[in-house]
């Protein structure tokens, strides 16, 4: 089915573990990016992308690693997780000015 | 001010009430607003664009106040469907259009 997809939709992890979360798209939008959402701050940037091959740092960067060697795929990485990664982790594309949103990923570190 | 702001809520509405949230924004540079709207544990989805002119569509009207910088959306005719999180997003500051999501705000209809 087209739109976009997150993997895994559920994830319990240790602290000091590295956690991959995936994302593809298949409508080759330029722009995609991740958010994370916990209570009382909304969503919040982490990267951003324009193009395979090029990432930018969002609001809350540090800790999270990106790339994007595929139009379609966009992997967020956690290189040592802490408790304070626990959250609710969306992707996202963009067409023109609207961004459409996979259905997110939870994340538990414990 | 913060890039966003939004009064969180909630706010709690009988059915067919009218109800307008408000989010004030600091870009005065800012061309594009959009209101998307959130259900629980759900991905937010584009609810309508906000232009100068403003826009409507069936019971809901989004509105831009440039002079005051804030953007409002207003429900008529409010359904028990329309309870959500209603999240007002604006360009970030400096260049490229990179989205900023205020924190939202959130809607309960009883009956």
């Amino acid at each position: 089915d087209a739109g976009i997809t997150q993997s895994p939709r559920y994830k319990i992890t240790e602290t000091g573990r590295q956690v991959t979360l995936m994302c593809h798209q298949t409508w080759s939008h330029s722009y995609m990016f991740w958010y994370r959402q916990d209570l009382g701050h909304g969503l919040r940037l982490i990267y951003y992308s324009a193009a395979a091959d090029i990432t930018d740092k969002g609001e809350v960067p540090d800790g999270y690693v990106v790339s994007r060697s595929k139009t379609e795929n966009f992997p967020l990485t956690l290189e040592s997780a802490t408790r304070s990664q626990t959250s609710v982790y969306f992707c996202a594309s963009r067409d023109g000015e609207t961004q459409y949103f996979g259905p997110g990923t939870r994340l538990l570190v414990l | 001010r913060k890039e966003v702001e939004q009064d969180p809520g909630p706010f709690n509405v009988p059915e067919g009430a009218t109800v307008a949230f408000n989010c004030t924004y600091s870009n005065s540079a800012s061309q594009s607003f959009f209101w998307y709207r959130q259900d629980c544990r759900k991905e937010p989805k584009l609810l309508m664009s906000v232009y100068s002119s403003g826009n409507e569509d069936g019971r809901f009207t989004a509105q831009l106040n440039r002079a005051s910088q804030y953007i409002s959306l207003l429900i008529r005719d409010s359904k028990l469907s329309d309870s959500a999180t209603y999240l007002c997003v604006v360009p970030r500051s400096g260049g490229s259009y990179i989205p900023t999501f205020g924190r939202g705000t959130s809607l309960i209809v009883h009956p």
